[in-house]
């Protein structure tokens, strides 16, 4: 299997500009978690679906940020419009319900 | 209090030596604890999952203490290698998926 894949590893985006991260979840598996990681705050999870379902978003930020996964083998993560502060590494995760999640490479946004 | 807080370190240690980490997590409601390892600039990766009975996997050996509510994580014979951040991890519980981080204790081992 080759795990979870994230596109595009690396974003760099201007301020205002709108901002789409994809994942691509491990087949099999019926959850998928998008977490955002900082030097400050850490992993905090923003987003999860259940069978493609979303299930909890308050994690995410603020109205900027929406998250969608039109099918099982697919999920996008959009920030518009993106400003600095929304800088971080972005991962995408999946796990069957309940147990270890397994991680994305990231995607590295900054956003001058 | 935080959901799950952990000592940030850095703990510099030895090659060869055994080093600890603890961590405390607020939700009782959780059932399921992990700890993840993450190297510089990578994403986090399952180390072991920790059972109430203790559990070992080579030189590395995880505790749970349901009643104090905290996880525990000794790794033997520590190799150049094991230095990383590693992040203690616990599901949110209640049937609600996702895992809850902490923010990680960075180890360093040196030669």
């Amino acid at each position: 299997d080759a795990g979870v894949i994230q596109s595009p590893r690396h974003e760099v985006t201007e301020m205002g500009q709108e901002v789409t991260l994809r994942c691509k979840p491990i087949s099999g598996h019926n959850s998928l978690f998008w977490y955002r990681q900082t030097m400050m705050r850490g992993l905090e999870l923003l987003i999860y679906f259940n069978n493609n379902v979303p299930i909890d978003d308050s994690g995410m930020p603020e109205d900027r940020f929406s998250a969608k996964m039109p099918n099982a083998s697919f999920s996008t993560l959009k920030i518009q419009p993106s400003e600095p502060r929304d800088s971080a590494v972005y991962f995408c995760a999946s796990s069957r319900v309940h147990t270890e999640a397994f991680f994305g490479q990231g995607t590295r946004l900054t956003v001058v | 209090r935080k959901e799950v807080e952990q000592d940030p370190g850095p703990f510099n240690v030895p090659e060869g030596a055994t080093v600890a980490f603890n961590c405390t997590y607020s939700n009782s409601a959780s059932q399921s604890f992990f700890w993840y390892r993450q190297d510089c600039r990578k994403e986090p990766k399952l180390l072991m999952s920790v059972y109430s009975s203790g559990n070992e996997d080579g030189r590395f050996t995880a505790q749970l203490n349901r009643a104090s509510q905290y996880i525990s994580l000794l790794i033997r014979d520590s190799k150049l290698s094991d230095s990383a951040t590693y992040l203690c991890v616990v599901n949110r519980g209640g049937g609600a998926d996702g895992l809850t981080f902490g923010k990680g204790t960075h180890l360093i081992i040196q030669p």
